[in-house]
């Protein structure tokens, strides 16, 4: 089973519409929890962290859900510039990300 | 803001060569890591290093070596360059403490002829 396992879509949205991506992991120790984004061609860069309270960024939210082992990326109003794919990672011993293989967002005019 | 440099963009190198792909960081980070990334694979851990002349094995080391003399330096070693070696190789750091995230340079697409 792999570590971290998410959808790879593609997911074609409107502009201004309403996405979400969820991530599940298999270690119930995991401690830490991200979102990367990745353009084309171009290296993953951190979107935001994922808090077990849940935490907000503007447009984005993400949620954490221990019991269940899944962890969630919110998309409001969605902008043509938010186009790229969505990686989720999680930090199972401390010092070893495992990454998703990643969710492919197109947002369509 | 932290500066993850890696040496190439584009690598093209044939069967049987040793490659180097070299990795610096200007933050002063405990954390080095080398993966891969391939379509449908996502980012998979070759190597990673804490400290300097320190080295774990990731998840698909089988072919690779590394390096760390120097704690700002990180250097992938492919000993007999492969064809399944082929792919984008993304060096990171990270500074020591939980829940720190990861910096990563801009990679290096390797082909392997």
């Amino acid at each position: 089973r792999k570590e971290v396992e998410q959808d790879p879509g593609p997911f074609n949205v409107p502009e201004g519409a309403t996405v979400a991506f969820n991530c599940t992991y298999s270690n119930s120790a995991s401690q830490s929890f991200f979102w990367y984004r990745q353009d084309c061609r171009k290296e993953p860069k951190l979107l935001m962290s994922v808090y077990s309270s849940g935490n907000e960024d503007g447009r984005f939210t993400a949620q954490l859900n221990r019991a269940s082992q899944y962890i969630s990326l919110l998309i409001r109003d969605s902008k043509l510039s938010d186009s790229a794919t969505y990686l989720c990672v999680v930090d199972s011993t401390g010092n070893q990300f495992y990454f998703g293989t990643g969710t492919s967002l197109t947002v369509i005019p | 803001d932290v500066k993850v440099t890696q040496s190439s963009r584009y690598l093209v190198k044939r069967t049987g060569e040793k490659v180097f792909l070299e990795c610096v960081q200007d933050m002063d980070h405990e954390n080095m890591f080398w993966y891969r990334q391939d379509p449908g694979l996502g980012l998979r851990l070759i190597y990673f290093s804490y400290d300097v002349k320190m080295k774990e094995k990731g998840d698909i080391p089988e072919g690779y070596s590394v390096s760390r003399e120097k704690k700002e330096r990180f250097s992938l070693i492919l000993e007999s360059a492969s064809t399944n070696q082929t792919s984008m190789y993304l060096c990171a750091s990270r500074s020591g403490g939980s829940n720190e995230k990861l910096f990563f340079g801009s990679g290096t697409q390797l082909s392997v002829l």
